[in-house]
């Protein structure tokens, strides 16, 4: 079936980038989403690309889309701590909406 | 502000008590979800409705019960048959457009007495 995978954990350095990365395996997804949790709280929405498109920018985020491998990242500029949280991938097909495991990033100074 | 508000933020379950977790949404939308989070894992799908007086089970329906009797609302039912409650529950709901993302609620923390 559908799946979404991420890896679990990300550390990175105060200011440095972050890159988040993404595997699908639905090649009729329409649209491919980064959201963001933060402890004790729900999702929020990043950003989102079509997947006819390879690239977004969006202020610090970057997102890249590699429709061929099936494979998405999240890039964020100048890591902040306000960044650390969970940072969950999905994938849309029609209705349905697949999400990933989250990957959590951690910020060190 | 529009927006998706899941009432109470906390709660507690005694053994063999059901449970009723609220959730609002004033953003028009048609389609609502519900989804358990339990620790370092992602999203399971419970239920979700995409037009009033109409639900679908999603992964993990067993143990759980819905209503759509209005647009705006979508309350879940934790039953005494789930036999493992404790978890986040979130509340997520979406336009009638292909590219429109799901919006979610702040959650409840449901916790076993």
């Amino acid at each position: 079936g559908e799946d979404v995978e991420q890896s679990l954990f990300l550390s990175v350095r105060e200011g440095d980038s972050s890159v988040i990365n993404c595997t699908y395996t639905d090649s009729s997804s329409t649209y491919l989403y980064w959201y963001k949790q933060e402890p004790g709280a729900g999702l929020q929405l990043l950003t989102y690309i079509f997947s006819n498109m390879d690239m977004k920018q969006d202020q610090r985020l970057t997102v890249l889309l590699n429709k061929k491998d099936k494979h998405l990242s999240l890039r964020i500029a100048d890591t902040q701590t306000g960044d650390s949280a969970i940072y969950f991938c999905a994938s849309r097909r029609a209705s349905k909406i697949i999400f990933g495991s989250g990957t959590r990033l951690s910020i060190r100074p | 502000d529009g927006g998706i508000t899941q009432s109470p933020k906390y709660l507690f379950r005694k053994e063999g008590q059901n449970v009723t977790l609220s959730c609002e949404q004033n953003l028009n939308h048609d389609a609502m979800y519900w989804y358990r989070q339990d620790p370092g894992q992602g999203l399971r799908l419970i239920y979700y409705s995409q037009i009033v007086n109409d639900f679908q089970k999603g992964d993990i329906a067993e143990g759980y019960s819905v209503s759509r009797e209005k647009k705006e609302s979508f309350p879940l039912t934790v039953t005494s048959a789930q036999k493992n409650p404790t978890a986040f529950y979130l509340c997520a709901s979406t336009g009638g457009y292909s590219n429109q993302p799901q919006h979610f609620g702040d959650g409840t923390r449901l916790s076993i007495l």
